[in-house]
C-alpha cells in the first residue's frame, strides 16, 4: 500500500464550485505540505502543517484553505475554484531529523483538477 | 528572480554519454540541497542529498558549490531510464521548507 495517497486523483469542475483535495498518510510523520505543478514553474507550497495544531500559509496561499484532521490527514479546500488553479496538487509529508539535518519529503501521487 | 533556477532542457543525449546539469539559487543562506527525480506525470522522489563534501551514488555525483550558489548534477553511463525530469531543490536553515525549481527534461535515446 501506497504511504501516501491523494483522494481524488482527477477532478473535472466548474468555476465557482468548492472542491476539497485529501491526502492521508501512514508514514507516521508530523509535517505535511501541499503544492501545485504548473507547466515551466515547478512545485511551488500552498500551505504547510508541522502538527496537528499547526498551520502555515506557503507562496501561493490565496484562493485555498486547509484542515489538518489528524497527524495522518490533511486536506486542501478551494472554496470557489477559478480556471488559474487547474493545476496538479501533490500532498507530501516529511520526516524532519534536526542532528542529520535532513528532511525528506515524500510526495503522494497527485491530483489533476480541472476547473472549466 | 526566482530563488532556484534550472536550465529547462529538453537535454536529449544518446545512451551511453555523461550529462550535467547545473543548479543555481539566490539565497545564501541556504543550507540544504537536494536532487529529486520525477517521471512523466508521478510523483517526484529523492534521488539524493547533495553534500558540501560532494557526493556519489553509483552512476550520480552532486557537487556544491557555496561561493557561486550552484549545484550540479553529473549522470554517467547514461541508461534509458533515467530519461526524467530532475529538479534541485534548496532549503534554507530556519525556513525548514523546501523550494524546487522547476525542472530539467532529460531523455536518454537509444
Amino acid at each position: 500500500d501506497a504511504d501516501v495517497t491523494q483522494t481524488p486523483r482527477n477532478r473535472i469542475t466548474k468555476t465557482g464550485k468548492r472542491i476539497m483535495l485529501e491526502c492521508s498518510q501512514t508514514k507516521g510523520h508530523d509535517r505535511m505540505y501541499w503544492y501545485r505543478q504548473d507547466p515551466g514553474l515547478g512545485l511551488r507550497l500552498i500551505y504547510y502543517s508541522f502538527d496537528v495544531k499547526d498551520i502555515n500559509k506557503g507562496e501561493i496561499s490565496d484562493g485555498y484553505s486547509v484542515s489538518r484532521q489528524a497527524q495522518a490527514k490533511f486536506s486542501l479546500s478551494l472554496e470557489s475554484a477559478i480556471p488559474n488553479q487547474t493545476a496538479l496538487y501533490f500532498c507530501a509529508t516529511s520526516d524532519f531529523r534536526q542532528r542529520e539535518g535532513t528532511d525528506t519529503q515524500y510526495f503522494g501521487p497527485g491530483t489533476r483538477l480541472t476547473v472549466l | 528572480r526566482k530563488e532556484v533556477e534550472q536550465d529547462p532542457g529538453p537535454f536529449n543525449v544518446p545512451e551511453g554519454a555523461t550529462v550535467a546539469f547545473n543548479c543555481t539559487y539566490s539565497n545564501s543562506a541556504s543550507q540544504s540541497f537536494f536532487w529529486y527525480r520525477q517521471d512523466c506525470r508521478k510523483e517526484p522522489k529523492l534521488l539524493m542529498s547533495v553534500y558540501s563534501s560532494g557526493n556519489e551514488d553509483g552512476r550520480f555525483t552532486a557537487q556544491l558549490n557555496r561561493a557561486s550558489q550552484y549545484i550540479s548534477l553529473l549522470i554517467r553511463d547514461s541508461k534509458l531510464s533515467d530519461s526524467a525530469t530532475y529538479l534541485c531543490v534548496v532549503q534554507s536553515q530556519g525556513a525548514q521548507k523546501l523550494v524546487f525549481g522547476q525542472g530539467t527534461r532529460l531523455t536518454i535515446n537509444p
